[in-house]
């Protein structure tokens, strides 16, 4: 099973600021990955897809980068409405796993 | 637009079973693989299972196979997952979800439903 590590546990920024998440896979996944956001009593919502193409709808403050084994998030100006949680996901190996997720918070 | 809209859930003893059920509309659903993913209460997002769009291909978490099977009706638009021998580590929410291209199974989530909660407890 593909282990993905989420780093920081939680991030504290402000709005405005530039937000950076980091999903490291134990093993490599190409380009296959995919970052999610979930917001309290609330499903996730896909953002990127095979590491960085954003889904539809999806703002161009949200972006992604990486392949193989080390992926990040970035968030280039905080709005309000992004604090939330996010996960990454892997589909390249069965099963299909996440990461632990990243608390971004309000500092 | 598209709608996923699950039920079936509940409390129910460790040992029981409960059938989940997830109407799917706004979008052709015989063309899309589906997938059912669970939130543990206040844990992270665990991917239970998978579906291709003709029921050809089917995989399961090792955490529920044996225990869980997923199925679909495509004449009714709907998707099933039906729970035996639950244990109290199943205690979740279940969303189902749809796969975000169709002709594959099980690659990126890109609508979900609301989810519904299974409680198995004593």
């Amino acid at each position: 099973e593909i282990v993905l590590t989420q780093s920081p546990a939680t991030l504290s920024l402000s709005p405005g600021e530039r937000a950076t998440l980091s999903c490291r896979a134990s093993q490599s996944v190409s380009s296959y990955l995919a970052w999610y956001q979930q917001k309290p009593g609330q499903a996730p919502r896909l953002l990127i897809y095979d590491a960085s193409n954003r889904a539809t709808g999806i703002p161009a403050r949200f972006s992604g980068s990486g392949s193989g084994t080390d992926f990040t998030l970035t968030i280039s100006s905080l709005e309000p409405e992004d604090f939330a949680v996010y996960y990454c996901q892997q589909r390249s190996n069965w099963p299909r796993t996440f990461g632990q997720g990243t608390r971004l918070e309000i500092k | 637009e598209v709608q996923l809209v699950e039920s079936g859930g509940g409390l129910v003893k460790p040992g029981g079973s409960l059938r989940l059920s997830c109407a799917a509309s706004g979008f052709t659903f015989s063309s899309y693989s589906m997938n059912w993913v669970r939130q543990a209460p206040g844990k992270g997002l665990e991917w239970v299972s998978s579906i291709s769009s003709s029921s050809s291909y089917i995989y399961y978490a090792d955490s529920v196979k044996g225990r869980f099977t997923i199925s679909r009706d495509n004449a009714k638009n709907s998707l099933y997952l039906q729970m035996n021998s639950l244990r109290a580590e199943d205690t979740a929410v279940y969303y189902c979800a749809r796969d975000e291209q169709i002709a594959v199974v099980s690659y990126y989530f890109d609508y979900w439903g609301q989810g519904t909660l299974v409680t198995v407890s004593s």
